[in-house]
């Protein structure tokens, strides 16, 4: 089956400063690679995706970039600010349908120093 | 817009009894998949469904079934439920792929 995994597991960076989530995947036949942010408690939100026939896809001050040669991914997160602070799960599904489950790697706890 | 819907948001049983969670998919969604989270721990896929179907299945133990209804939402039966049980299930849904959060039941076992 598929492995993700993640990198760093924590992450600190200054306020406005830039933010970067490393993951690479094991199943080269995965198309599918979301981001979720979680806060405490709460809820996997989704904030970003990218298919397998995307290099690079962008949202304001996300973005995530995917190397299906090399089986890895990263999200790029620019002028961090507080509210960035939270868990960043990055997670792969496998090309068998869009109804299969994700794959998540470990989590990253950013954190977002004033 | 409307989001997923779990029931209950706690739940607090003993060793061994059983437990139904419950979730509502957003309208027009068909997809359904089922995720337990462990404390400080990334979700585990268990299981899915597409147009009531089980459609793969990930981690999810024997004493666990589920079912999508004609309605679409779906139910997680837990049965003998064990200390180990004890987390977070997120039911999370789809239309083309991307996936969904509910807002979780926290399930206590004692």
């Amino acid at each position: 089956g598929e492995n993700v995994e993640q990198h760093p597991s924590t992450l600190s960076v200054q306020e406005g400063d830039s933010a970067v989530i490393k993951c690479t995947y094991s199943d080269s036949a995965s198309n599918y690679f979301p981001w979720y942010k979680q806060e405490l408690g709460k809820r996997p939100q989704l904030i970003i995706d990218i298919r397998s026939n995307v290099g690079e896809k962008k949202d304001q001050r996300i973005a995530v970039t995917l190397n299906k040669t090399a089986k890895h991914f990263s999200l790029h997160i620019t002028e961090t600010q507080p509210e960035d602070s939270a868990v960043y799960f990055c997670a792969a599904r496998s090309s068998g349908g869009g109804a299969d489950g994700l794959t998540f790697g470990k989590g990253t706890h950013l954190i977002i120093q004033p | 817009a409307a989001g997923v819907i779990q029931s209950p948001r706690h739940l607090i049983k003993e060793k061994r009894e059983t437990a139904t969670l419950k979730c509502y998919p957003i309208p027009r969604h068909d997809t359904v998949y089922w995720y337990q989270q462990g404390p400080g721990q990334d979700p585990q896929f268990l299981i899915s469904f597409y147009e009531k179907m089980q459609s793969d299945k990930g981690s999810i133990p024997d004493r666990f079934s589920a079912q999508q209804f004609s309605d679409y939402h779906s139910e997680l039966n837990m049965s003998s439920l064990e200390l180990g049980d004890s987390a977070l299930y997120f039911c999370a849904s789809s239309l083309v792929g991307e996936q969904y959060f509910g807002p979780g039941t926290r399930l206590t076992v004692t």
